[in-house]
């Protein structure tokens, strides 16, 4: 079974641009999750999505979004890049669905670098 | 809200020597219990997870970590270190709910020494 996977793996663009990372879940997995990771603020969640719909939601400004898919591949778009922006954005994704501890399997991340 | 503190962002251990990583969690309720590790240029990986059953959990990799309520702990200990096992660890917790919202500690870069 493939695993998480993400494209691009690297990105490199300037401030005041927005830019769109893509995460394809393990097939059959109906929940994926976006967590940041920088040196300073460490893996912070961004959001999850299950079955199209945002299920929770972290503490990040509003220029953070994203989306699922019917095939349960998700996006997330970031707009108006800063330079505190520059991380590795990881997509996790899992079987979702009801109280349980629901495994997550990490992709490789995009490491996003803004100039 | 949920915390949690790793004890230690780096710790250096000699080959054979035992690794022993800190965990200390917040909640009210137990939550659901996580150890990840990372290696350099990669994703996470899932080493165990204690989710109310045995409160001794093994892991992969000769890994295992014990809950403790009492001291809200959830330390990760592996007998013997082995090279390939320099990496980053996170101890990470998540709500009894529906969801899969998970609060990572800082982590602990685990250096080992021949």
């Amino acid at each position: 079974k493939a695993g998480v996977t993400q494209t691009p793996r690297y990105l490199i663009k300037t401030r005041g641009q927005q830019v769109t990372l893509s995460c394809s879940p393990i097939s059959g997995h109906r929940s994926v999750s976006w967590y940041q990771q920088t040196p300073g603020q460490g893996l912070q969640f961004l959001f999850e999505y299950f079955s199209e719909t945002q299920r929770n939601k972290g503490n990040f400004p509003g220029r953070f979004s994203g989306r699922q898919f019917s095939n349960s591949r998700s996006e997330m778009n970031v707009s108006t890049l800063e330079l505190g922006d520059s991380a590795l954005y990881l997509c996790a994704s899992s079987l979702g669905g009801g109280e349980t501890s629901n495994e997550q399997f990490f992709g490789p991340g995009t490491r996003l670098t803004v100039l | 809200a949920q915390s949690v503190t790793q004890l230690g962002s780096h710790v250096s251990v000699s080959e054979g020597a035992l690794v022993l990583l800190r965990c200390n969690y917040s909640s009210s309720v137990p939550p659901y219990l996580f150890w990840y590790v990372q290696y350099p240029n990669q994703g996470l990986q899932l080493l165990l997870k204690y989710t109310s059953a045995a409160t001794l959990v093994k892991g992969i990799n000769g890994f295992e970590a014990e809950f403790k309520k009492s001291e809200t702990s959830f330390h990760l200990t592996k007998p013997s270190a082995h090279m390939s096992d320099a990496a980053e660890y996170f101890c990470a917790v998540s709500k009894r709910a529906a969801g899969n919202k998970l609060t990572f500690g800082g982590g602990t870069r685990v250096l080992v020494k021949p």
